[in-house]
C-alpha cells in the first residue's frame, strides 16, 4: 500500500533557532500534501495544503511566514518551522494523497522547543 | 465549530462488551474515513465509505454511512484491550481535497 515517510520523528530544539520537517511518499505520486498540527488527546487540526510546485494555501489562523511550507516535487514536501517558540512544541503529522479517496499519513514528529 | 461532531469524547468499557463512536455533521461528504492512532504515531485508515447507506465490516468493526451521507457510525463488537486508541472520523467533501477531522473519542478497553 501507499507509504508516506516523515522525518525526523522527534526533534528538540532551541528557542529562536528553526527545525525542518520532511514528508516524502515512497511509493506514489502525492498531487496534494496537507501538514496538521495535533495536541496531547486532540484532533488533528489542518495547517496548510501544498500542491507541487504551487504556494501553499494555508488555513486560518495559521502563520505563514512562521510555517514555511515547500512543495519541490510530486514525492516531498517539508514544513519549516522559522524562530520556534516554546508555543510552537506539538506533534506535527503530515498526509498525501492522489485523490481524495485515498489518503496517507507520515508517523509524525514530536517537535519540542526549549 | 469543529465540522464533523464526533462522540463521545471519551469511552471506557470492559474487555468484551461493544461500542459505538458517532459522527455526524450537516455537510455533505463525497467520502469519510475512520482513523485508529496510537500514541506517538500518525492516524492508521481503518475504512472508507463513499456511498450513502454503505455498511462495512472488518473482523469485529462494522461501519455505516448514513444514506444522506452526512454521519456515519463505527461499531466494535466485543472490544479487546488491543483496541484501545484514538478513533479518528474524517470527512472530504468534492469541491477540495481537504479532510475535516472530527474532535476523536478515545477508547480504553479494559482487561
Amino acid at each position: 500500500g501507499a507509504v508516506v515517510s516523515q522525518h525526523p520523528s522527534w526533534v528538540i530544539c532551541k528557542s529562536g533557532t528553526s527545525v525542518k520537517i520532511e514528508c516524502r511518499s515512497l511509493d506514489f505520486q502525492a498531487t496534494t500534501m496537507f501538514w496538521y498540527r495535533q495536541f496531547p488527546k486532540q484532533s488533528l487540526m489542518l495547517m496548510a495544503t501544498s500542491n507541487e510546485g504551487s504556494k501553499a494555501t494555508y488555513e486560518q489562523g495559521v502563520e505563514k511566514d512562521k510555517f514555511l511550507i515547500n512543495h519541490a516535487s510530486l514525492t516531498l514536501s517539508t514544513l519549516t518551522v522559522t524562530s520556534a517558540h516554546p508555543e510552537d512544541s506539538s506533534f506535527y503529522i503530515c498526509s498525501a494523497t492522489e485523490s481524495n479517496y485515498g489518503y496517507t499519513f507520515g508517523s509524525g514528529t514530536r517537535l519540542t522547543v526549549v | 465549530t469543529q465540522l464533523l461532531e464526533q462522540s463521545p469524547q471519551f469511552l471506557s468499557i470492559q474487555e468484551g462488551e461493544n461500542l459505538t463512536v458517532y459522527c455526524n455533521s450537516l455537510s455533505v461528504f463525497s467520502s469519510l474515513q475512520w482513523y485508529r492512532q496510537e500514541p506517538g504515531e500518525g492516524p492508521v485508515l481503518l475504512v472508507t465509505v463513499v456511498t450513502g447507506g454503505e455498511v462495512k465490516k472488518l473482523k469485529r468493526l462494522t461501519f455505516q454511512f448514513g444514506d444522506a451521507r452526512k454521519d456515519s457510525s463505527l461499531h466494535i463488537t466485543a472490544a479487546q484491550p488491543g483496541d484501545t486508541g484514538l478513533y479518528l472520523c474524517a470527512g472530504a467533501r468534492s469541491n477540495d481535497y481537504k479532510l475535516s477531522f472530527g474532535a476523536g473519542t478515545t477508547v480504553t478497553v479494559r482487561a
